[in-house]
């Protein structure tokens, strides 16, 4: 098993700029998350959904737009970056659709400058 | 909603002394507590979890931690800590269908 995969592994965008980061896992996981990261904040939840076709939004979804079309994956788009979305930004996943109690496996995590 | 606070931004323990980190928690019922550990540039690794049951929890890498439902707390500790402990440790506490992590508490290890 790969576990949690995340692609890139760093960017570098410029104000207005669009893309979207990709997440997949190959654990058969129900719940998949997406967190930010930043210095003396912890994680804070972006995004998350409980299985294919199901999301809702967490703590700080503003900017970000999630889908999941297939259970394997769950990407996270920026619709247009703004500086203050620089971040390290981690998808993580866990085996049932109430992940929220379940041991929660992370990504590498894609670290993402906006210019 | 829930919330977590770790007290402590920064703690340095000398190499084989004994750790205590620190975890206080808000939520309306029986919470499900957890630790993660972040090595630098890595993500984040599952130490141990309390869900109900036995209020002192046994972890990897030799840590446990023990919830204390008066207190509000969830406090992690290790008798001997090694070098190798060096980084950075996220308590968090799940309710509401979701995960709140604390701000994190970075350890250093001094020789």
């Amino acid at each position: 098993n790969a576990g949690v995969t995340q692609t890139p592994k760093f960017q570098v965008l410029k104000t207005g700029q669009s893309m979207t980061l990709q997440c997949a896992q190959d654990m058969n996981h129900e719940y998949m998350s997406w967190y930010r990261q930043d210095p003396g904040m912890g994680l804070r939840l972006i995004h998350y959904s409980v299985g294919a076709g199901i999301t809702d939004q967490g703590e700080v979804p503003n900017g970000y737009n999630v889908s999941r079309s297939t259970t394997e994956d769950f990407p996270l788009r920026l619709l247009s970056a703004a500086p203050s979305q620089t971040s390290v930004y981690f998808c993580a996943s866990s085996e049932t659709g109430s992940g929220h109690t379940d041991t929660q496996y992370f990504g590498p995590g894609t670290r993402l400058t906006v210019l | 909603a829930q919330s977590v606070t770790q007290p402590d931004i920064h703690i340095t323990v000398s190499e084989g002394a004994s750790l205590e980190l620190r975890c206080n928690y808000s939520y309306g019922a029986t919470p499900y507590l957890f630790w993660y550990v972040q090595s630098p540039g890595q993500g984040l690794q599952l130490l141990l979890k309390y869900f109900s049951g036995d209020t002192l929890v046994q972890g990897i890498k030799g840590f446990e931690a023990e919830f204390k439902r008066s207190q509000s707390s969830f406090n992690l500790r290790k008798p001997s800590v090694h070098w190798s402990d060096a980084a950075e440790y996220f308590c968090a506490v799940s309710g509401y269908s979701t995960l709140t992590f604390g701000k994190g508490t970075m350890l250093l290890v001094s020789p």
